[in-house]
Formats: structure tokens, sequence, C-alpha cells
């Protein structure tokens, strides 16, 4: 089966504490996403790449990381630097003109 | 900067219409989405349109685009209690991005 996977589900973290959410996609996709949602809010873009050792700033990266050393896998950090960054994570990935965007099920973290 | 706006909320009967209506501001939009996200889960693409499309039918989903106005509407018919969930308009800008609004919840009584 193909589809993006994001692990874990549920993640609790200490503040202070960098923590690094996991996103893997077996669509050969070129493109790939970060967005945070919070609630009653749209998606926000943090990072893109649209292709592998490349990738973009979106409109809130700063606090975050990512990297891109491979086509299926574009992992990001939340970095102490974050100030609030308690949200539910959301990763995709996109191939074509139309850009439609097929997601993961999300990463919900919480930082106390 | 480029903006995508719906109502927050929306109830109907089941076996009705629903109708969910966004405005968009770029003018330069190529293409718009609805996507469909139910509890605690991603979202998922339902269908999407080209900016130079009026109208676009997919079983149970119309959509329909008014440009000149910037208005996108998604039409679901005989509404089921399995539509409930919370509806994204979206539209990709003449860039790479895709902006997103922030959802309408759709609430299906029985």
């Amino acid at each position: 089966d193909g589809g993006i996977t994001q692990s874990p589900k549920y993640l609790f973290r200490k503040e202070g504490q960098n923590v690094t959410l996991s996103c893997e996609q077996n669509l050969n996709h070129d493109a790939m996403y970060w967005y945070r949602q919070d609630p009653g809010q749209g998606l926000r873009l943090i990072y893109y790449s649209q292709i592998v050792n490349d990738f973009q700033k979106g409109d809130i990266a700063e606090g975050y990381s990512v990297s891109r050393e491979k086509k299926e896998s574009f992992p990001l950090t939340v970095t102490s630097a974050q100030k609030n960054p308690t949200a539910f994570y959301l990763c995709a990935s996109s191939i074509g003109n139309a850009n439609e965007q097929y997601f993961g099920p999300g990463t919900r973290l919480t930082v106390t | 900067g480029e903006d995508v706006e719906q109502s927050l909320f929306l109830s109907v009967r089941e076996g009705d219409s629903s109708v969910i209506n966004c405005t968009y501001t770029d003018s330069s939009s190529t293409y718009l989405y609805w996507y469909k996200q139910e509890p605690g889960a991603g979202l998922q693409l339902l269908t999407y349109i080209f900016s130079n499309m009026d109208m676009k039918q997919d079983q149970r989903l119309t959509v329909l685009l008014n440009k000149k106005d910037k208005h996108l509407s998604l039409r679901i018919a005989d509404t089921q209690t399995g539509d409930s969930a919370i509806y994204f308009c979206a539209e990709k800008d003449g860039g790479f991005k895709t902006i997103f609004g922030a959802g309408t919840r759709l609430f299906v009584k029985a």
C-alpha cells in the first residue's frame, strides 16, 4: 500500500527539549511539506521541499528545522526556540502541476 | 497576502444537500481544492478544480467556481452522517504554496 506515515501519533516532551517528528512516503512524490494545525485555524506551512537536498521556509519556520536527505523522508525537528510548540503537525507530499497533496495521519505534540 | 475564508459551521439534516462556501483573494490562483478532515486524522483530498473551469461534478460532490467573484462552493448531495467532518477550502498560489482556509465544520443530524 502506498501512502504517508507519521510517527508517533502522540508525543509528549518537556519544555526546553528538541523533538523530531518522522514523515515517510512511498508514493515516489518529489515534493513534501510540513504544516502546523491549531484549533479553529487553517493549516500553516512550516517548511517545504520540492526535491531531495533542497527545502524552503514556509510562513512559520522559526523554531523548526528540517532535512531532506532521501526522497522518501522529510523529518521535522521542533527546537526549544519554538515558543508555542504544542500543536497537531501534518506532513504531506505531492506530485504534478495540480499539486494535489496527500496527507499523513498527523502527530499531536504536547510540550509541558 | 493571500487569504482564504470560509464560514466555521454548517448544520444539515441527513438526506439534505450541504453547500459549503469559500472566498479567496489571490487572482492568480491556478487550482482550488476541497479537503476533508475527520477527527484526529490527516486531510483527505476530495476534489479540485482548475481555475479555467466553472463546475466539476464527482458522484455526490459538485464544485462551483465563480472566478470573477473569487467564490468557490462545494455541494454534497444526499448528505449522510458519515459526511460529518471539517471541510477545508484551499488554493494554489501562483508559486508553489497552497493556502488553506480555517475549515468549515459540518454537522449532519440524523
